[in-house]
């Protein structure tokens, strides 16, 4: 999602329901794409990547799709937790730039018991 | 073990002071990251170092001098600092695979309040 000045965008789902967060790409050419989660006062903590040449991939309780048509790419997150709630990030890669991640604005996921 | 290590978790310092912030990571990898993040905001990459040399520098003011002394330490000198550099300082690192980008996992960061 976007965020317009200091206001993140936020998501709030009930505990046990599925989350979904979504991130919009901005370069085709990016080959490489890797959810974080940061909790407040941490550092972001590696949750799932892909690479483009797959359209989904697997973890555990956590699944990411990207439609490469649309510069898409979503989280899914399964019976979502209490310890769920954190800011995420998407981040892109391009092939030209093996170091340089390019940062979404990230969203905030607020896990209602 | 993914864990990237980062000291001071906090650190308060003067305009005048000088200080440093250091990171380790013992997972073999040969690149590393400073990452500057200010509330509510994505990260941004100051350095990148790539088998201890400086490969990117992303237009940091010269009051950052990044060190890289061998490949599991990672320093970020601070002199003559500004309060609008207040933020979360975040140290990352990623293997170097030839023709691949790597995942980079993040140190918990530092939180620096300049006064």
């Amino acid at each position: 999602g976007e965020s317009v000045g200091l206001h993140l965008p936020t998501l709030s789902v009930q505990e046990g329901d599925n989350s979904i967060i979504n991130c919009a790409y901005s370069n085709s050419a990016s080959d490489y794409f890797i959810w974080y989660k940061q909790e407040s006062g941490k550092g972001p903590q590696f949750i799932i990547d892909i690479r483009s040449n797959m359209d989904k991939r697997q973890g555990q309780r956590v699944t990411v799709l990207l439609n490469k048509t649309v510069k898409h790419l979503s989280l899914q997150i399964a019976a979502t937790q209490p310890g769920d709630s954190a800011v995420y990030f998407c981040a892109e890669n391009m092939v030209w730039s093996s170091y340089k991640l390019i940062f979404g604005s990230g969203t905030r996921l607020l896990v209602r018991p | 073990d993914t864990e990237v290590t980062q000291t001071p978790k906090h650190l308060v310092m003067g305009m005048t002071n000088k200080k440093s912030l250091k990171c380790e990571q013992h997972m073999g990898h040969r690149a590393m990251y400073w990452y500057k993040q200010k509330a509510k905001k994505p990260p941004e990459l100051m350095f990148v170092y790539s088998y201890e040399k400086l490969s990117i520098n992303e237009s940091v003011p010269s009051r950052f001098s990044p060190e890289c002394p061998n490949s599991s330490l990672l320093n970020l000198h601070l002199h003559a600092l500004q309060p609008e550099d207040s933020a979360l300082y975040l140290c990352a690192s990623s293997q170097q695979t030839s023709g691949r980008t790597d995942t980079q996992y993040f140190g918990p960061g530092t939180r620096l309040t300049v006064l």
